[in-house]
């Protein structure tokens, strides 16, 4: 089905790891953006590539890179994770920037950070 | 600066009654405004949006929102309640100037009891 896939689904770091999550899309969206989500702080950006080649800090971009490394592929980087990263994170795109559609979203890594 | 606030945390109702999930959204520009639904362990779905037009906008599963441009709210609404429809619901905002992202509010878990 077409659509958002991300992994991992699930993973468990030490504090100081890193590692790099996934996402890919197939509906040659141009757009695509990392949240996490929080207990009680709903969903937060945390970088954006309106298109290829270019990426944007959001809300909460500290402790993250990003890498647009094609049309498809969006891949959001932890250097030395912390337990303030535990989270969901989700993946989403879009077909264009300034388009009227929605976001689809991936199912969710779950992070936890010990 | 885009924000949406969602005021409730949660929202009870017995099935059978209408619902009514309330969102007001600060946006520069016209604003698209959009709202999701999440099930438990679940990625995000969309449910509604609003681009122009009429302001009364009819999405998936019977649900409904109405803009209200003077009041800058986008309140979700559904005359009969359903247990299956306890789950929780995101409001989300961007301007429709290109290269803005979707802003989510803090979300609210709507439970409905038999």
């Amino acid at each position: 089905n077409a659509g958002v896939t991300q992994t991992p689904k699930f993973q468990v770091l030490k504090t100081g790891q890193s590692m790099t999550l996934q996402c890919a899309q197939d509906m040659n969206h141009n757009s695509m953006y990392w949240y996490r989500q929080d207990p009680g702080m709903g969903l937060r950006l945390i970088y954006y590539s309106a298109s290829e080649g270019t990426t944007d800090k959001g809300e909460v971009p500290n402790g993250y890179n990003v890498s647009r490394l094609n049309k498809r592929e969006f891949s959001l980087r932890l250097e030395s994770a912390a337990p303030s990263q535990t989270s969901v994170y989700f993946c989403a795109s879009s077909e264009a920037p300034g388009d009227p559609y929605g976001y689809t979203f991936g199912s969710g890594t779950r992070l936890t950070v010990v | 600066a885009q924000s949406v606030a969602q005021p409730e945390d949660q929202v009870n109702v017995a099935e059978g009654n209408p619902l009514t999930v309330k969102c007001t959204y600060s946006v520069s520009g016209n604003p698209y405004l959009f709202w999701y639904v999440q099930y438990p362990n679940r990625g995000l779905q969309f449910l509604l949006k609003y681009i122009t037009g009429d302001n009364l906008v009819k999405g998936s599963y019977g649900f409904e929102a109405e803009f209200n441009k003077s009041q800058t709210s986008f309140h979700l609404k559904k005359p009969s309640a359903l247990v299956s429809d306890s789950a929780l619901y995101f409001c989300a905002v961007r301007s429709n100037q290109a290269g803005t992202a979707l802003i989510f509010g803090k979300g609210t878990t709507l439970s409905v009891s038999s």
